[in-house]
């Protein structure tokens, strides 16, 4: 496709489900990113691949909070055990270059709106 | 560590009056600062960002920011508002000089009224 593609658009999930969030980077994008939305509140980092190698994961509010990427394409992050303060929606990015580069540039997919009931 | 505050979460401007969305920054390093706007369903899309390079700033679709050092500002500006300029705006500094961690504020709604 022509930009980053987030699935599914909205997922409603109940207290203490597993949720898995999808991201389909732009063809050849090498790095990943991905973000937290809470209402009314700017993106936070969560998470950062280079290719199929995870490198920074300082994001991460719990360990219940899992993403992949493992053959350097397609992500998916992982929520074990969903709480009400999970709800948010979750943003993917994608970039061409390296983390880093000045030449970088962030292209972000339209979201994923999680609802934790 | 780099924080951004943006003032005002809603502003609302008549169409062809000027845009101004205020952000200030915080940073104990030379920070690289970003504008991001966000259309209802849609991704963010970069703006603009300032790398230190020159302090005026110019992006797409007319906007422009200025850094100012000595105010710790990166205000957000418009000569002409138009309909189509409604969204979510964000200002962003980077970690150390990366792209990659950016630190967002919370954002302002700009409305635009006919």
């Amino acid at each position: 496709g022509a930009g980053v593609s987030q699935s599914p658009r909205y997922k409603v999930a109940k207290r203490g489900q597993d949720v898995a969030l999808r991201c389909d980077p732009i063809s050849g994008h090498v790095s990943l990113f991905w973000y937290q939305q809470a209402l009314g509140q700017g993106p936070e980092f969560l998470t950062y691949f280079q290719n199929e190698a995870q490198l920074d994961k300082s994001g991460l509010p719990s360990d219940r909070f899992f993403a992949e990427r493992p053959e350097g394409s397609v992500s998916t992050l992982k929520i074990q055990r969903t709480q009400q303060e999970d709800s948010a929606v979750y943003l993917c990015a994608s970039s061409l270059a390296y983390r880093g580069t000045t030449n970088e540039k962030l292209f972000f997919g339209s979201g994923t709106q999680l609802s934790v009931l | 560590a780099q924080s951004v505050t943006q003032l005002g979460s809603h502003v609302s401007v008549s169409e062809g009056a000027l845009v101004l969305l205020r952000c200030n920054y915080s940073s104990s390093v030379p920070p690289y600062l970003f504008w991001y706007v966000q259309y209802p369903n849609q991704g963010l899309q970069l703006l603009l960002k300032y790398t230190s390079a020159a302090t005026l700033v110019k992006g797409i679709n007319g906007f422009e920011a200025e850094f100012k050092k000595s105010e710790t500002s990166f205000h957000l500006t418009k000569p002409s508002a138009h309909m189509s300029d409604a969204a979510e705006y964000f200002c962003a500094v980077s970690e150390g000089g990366s792209q990659g961690n950016l630190i967002f504020g919370k954002g302002t709604k700009l409305s635009v009224k006919p």
